[in-house]
């Protein structure tokens, strides 16, 4: 199988731009979770989509969103880019029914994001 | 809310040796899964190893096995036989199930992480 993608791999932004990242899961996958890391925060959970619905997110502020498509695929929104949202977002994939096995999340290799 | 605390900020060990990373965590909960997750320079985060809270037996998978201590909250990673590739940062992880997390996935808990470093 194939394992989970992320386009683009690398991105520079400025100031008060937005960004749309995007993650393809594990195919049969129905779960995908968002997750920033940066260097003085660590890894951060975002928000987490299934079947096409917001499910659970965390404490980020609503620039932050994101979206998930009838075939899996999801999307996340990064509106009025500030410096601090530079790192390195993950996506992971599960899928996302109860259980050990079917709930373990499998990453995908990131986006790199530099806002100047 | 659950912390994950991973003390050793940066460990180094000589290749065959084996090495053993700590990991605490701080939970209410009863039922949840811990994981160990590899970064490796690529920064592609890649799945070591799946403790379920419920099974006393520890996890093993090839040479790596966990030590879960289930009262103490530790769960610390040993890996045998050290490699050159296994020189990575390490992730101790913490979750909640589904069926406790309210309907939607809590997400993953994250250390501050451990760099290991394999010498030749």
């Amino acid at each position: 199988k194939a394992g989970v993608t992320q386009t683009p791999r690398y991105l520079i932004k400025t100031r008060g731009q937005q960004v749309t990242l995007s993650c393809s899961p594990i195919s049969g996958h129905r779960s995908v979770s968002w997750y920033q890391q940066t260097p003085g925060q660590g890894l951060q959970f975002l928000f987490e989509y299934f079947s096409e619905t917001q499910r659970n997110k965390g404490n980020f502020p609503g620039r932050f969103s994101g979206r998930q498509f009838s075939n899996s695929r999801s999307e996340m929104n990064v509106s009025t880019l500030e410096l601090g949202d530079s790192a390195l977002y993950l996506c992971a994939s599960s899928h996302g029914t109860s259980g050990g096995v079917q709930e373990t999340q499998y990453f995908g290799p990131g986006t790199r994001l530099l806002v100047l | 809310a659950q912390t994950v605390t991973q003390s050793q900020p940066e460990m180094s060990v000589q290749e065959a040796e084996t090495v053993t990373l700590s990991c605490t965590y701080d939970t209410s909960e009863n039922n949840y899964y811990l994981f160990w997750y590899k970064q490796p320079p690529s920064r592609q985060m890649i799945l070591v190893i799946r403790q379920e809270a419920y099974k006393q037996q520890n996890a093993t998978e090839n040479r790596f096995s966990v030590n879960f201590q289930k009262a103490a909250k530790s769960f610390s990673l040993k890996i045998s036989d050290s490699q050159l590739g296994d020189t990575a940062m390490y992730f101790c992880a913490f979750m909640k199930p589904l069926m406790y997390s309210g309907g939607g996935a809590d997400g993953l808990t994250f250390g501050k992480g451990t760099h290991l470093i394999i010498q030749p």
